[in-house]
């Protein structure tokens, strides 16, 4: 069964801490991996997309890094602003040719200043 | 910078009556989606909809739900007869290529 599972479920952080966070996913016929951030009761903002292992992508405090089994989200010198919960999602190809996508939990992170 | 637009932010409906959930995606953007998250769970895909039909869609979408594109610019999300367990936040996102934009997502309550 495709799987998607994001550790840790929460993290604490002083301000300037850095730290990474783990998507682990178990699928056959990556697509994509994405990652999302969510903040309280609002839509999931993208971040960025990886295809193949071996790829990084940066943005500001952010770098996303993909291997053949998980994904990590650095995240460098956070700042408060940086609390939300990040999600990751894989997104499959299915038996029928069509795709689906797979959300993991999240993972609430929380940045004290 | 453009976005995803949708109404009504909350609604609370009868268990057992019609709802219509509204979405403008943006404008230019070709794949449309359907995402729900029960409270305090993980976000789960409902449907895509590409070229006027459903491109894929999860065993959550049932004979339960449909999808329209009535015009050019709206995507709506009908969910007949609702069921208490219906109640969730439902978001609506559309891309243009492999960056999807949600929208900041309606909140259905059940009673």
């Amino acid at each position: 069964e495709d799987q998607v599972t994001q550790s840790p479920e929460a993290l604490r952080l002083q301000e300037g801490e850095s730290s990474s966070l783990n998507c682990s996913y178990t699928v056959s016929g990556l697509r994509g991996l994405f990652w999302y951030r969510q903040d309280p009761g609002k839509g999931p903002e993208f971040l960025f997309t990886l295809y193949s292992a071996g790829e990084e992508k940066e943005k500001e405090r952010l770098k996303a890094t993909l291997t053949k089994k998980e994904s990590f989200l650095h995240i460098t010198a956070p700042k408060p602003e940086d609390s939300a919960t990040y999600l990751c999602a894989v997104r499959v190809q299915v038996n029928t040719g069509g795709f689906k996508t797979i959300f993991g939990a999240g993972t609430r992170l929380f940045v004290k200043a | 910078e453009p976005e995803v637009t949708q109404t009504p932010s909350h609604q609370v409906t009868q268990m057992g009556q019609e709802v219509i959930l509204r979405c403008v995606p943006i404008s230019n953007h070709l794949y449309f989606y359907w995402y729900r998250q029960i409270l305090g769970q993980k976000v789960e895909f409902l449907v895509s909809f590409y070229n006027n039909e459903i491109s894929e869609k999860s065993e959550i979408f049932d004979d339960q739900f449909s999808v329209e594109r009535p015009d050019g610019s709206n995507f709506t999300l009908k969910i007949r007869s609702t069921k208490l367990e219906d109640s969730a936040m439902y978001f609506c996102a559309s891309s243009g290529g492999s960056k999807a934009f949600f929208g900041q997502g309606t909140r259905l309550t059940v009673v």
